[in-house]
């Protein structure tokens, strides 16, 4: 079974500045799909990121970008340009890729969250 | 598009009852997954509904059921509520297929907030 970690539960940075947050894995499989998603207030789960494990290139949205080290089983999201918005719950996920292909299931399996708190 | 909708968004029922959460997917979405978040277990996984077939379950006791219809709504249903199950309920809707548009995505619905007492 997969594991995901979240090492921090709680993270603050003052707006305009940059944040990394965290995320490791634990799987035995090769292809697979990690994402961050937000959760603000509101509770509705957006996604943010994804990142393809074969792909070896860095994903990036705007400003936000992860660093994807796959030896290290190792996912963080850096939030360039800090804005109030940003301001929310961010959970690291993981998709079997085996799943998916073989049309065999959609699972997410989830770390355990960082509240990011943006300072203005 | 409409957005993946949940009824009712908030629940409060007391131990014993039973319970029955609604999920509506995204047009065109096959695949509804479930979850369960609280603030000590964080988000975990309930079961994934298929073209009415359970594709995949989580490590939940028989309590919690689902089912999906036709035309991909689906519902949940918890029996005999304990406190524990005060959590928020979220589901999630994809076209469900290998390949499928992007990477095969997941929408969030808002959650049903239940409350056990």
């Amino acid at each position: 079974a997969q594991t995901v970690t979240q090492s921090q539960p709680e993270m603050s940075v003052q707006e305009a500045e940059t944040v990394t947050l965290s995320c490791t894995y634990d799987t035995s499989e090769s292809d697979y799909y990690l994402f961050w998603y937000k959760q603000p207030p509101s509770r509705q789960m957006i996604l943010v990121i994804r990142q393809e494990a074969y792909k070896q290139q860095n994903a990036t949205e705007n400003r936000f970008s992860v660093n994807f080290q796959k030896a290290a089983k190792s996912f963080s999201l850096k939030i360039s340009d800090s804005q109030l918005g940003d301001a929310a719950m961010y959970f690291c996920a993981y998709r079997s890729a085996f799943e998916m292909n073989n049309n065999a299931g959609n699972m997410l399996t989830f770390g355990g969250g960082t509240r990011l708190m943006v300072k203005p | 598009k409409a957005g993946v909708t949940q009824t009712p968004r908030y629940l409060i029922k007391t131990r014993g009852q039973q319970v029955t959460l609604s999920c509506s997917p995204i047009s065109g979405h096959r695949s509804v997954s479930w979850y369960q978040q609280t603030p000590g277990q964080g988000l975990q996984f309930l079961f994934e509904y298929f073209s009415e077939t359970q594709r995949n379950k989580g490590n939940f006791p028989g309590r919690f059921s689902g089912r999906q219809f036709s035309n991909s709504r689906s519902e949940m249903n918890v029996s005999t509520l304990e406190l524990g199950d005060s959590a928020l309920y979220l589901c999630a809707s994809s076209s469900g297929l290998a390949g499928g548009p992007p990477y095969n995505e997941q929408f969030f619905g808002p959650g049903t907030r239940l409350t056990v007492l």
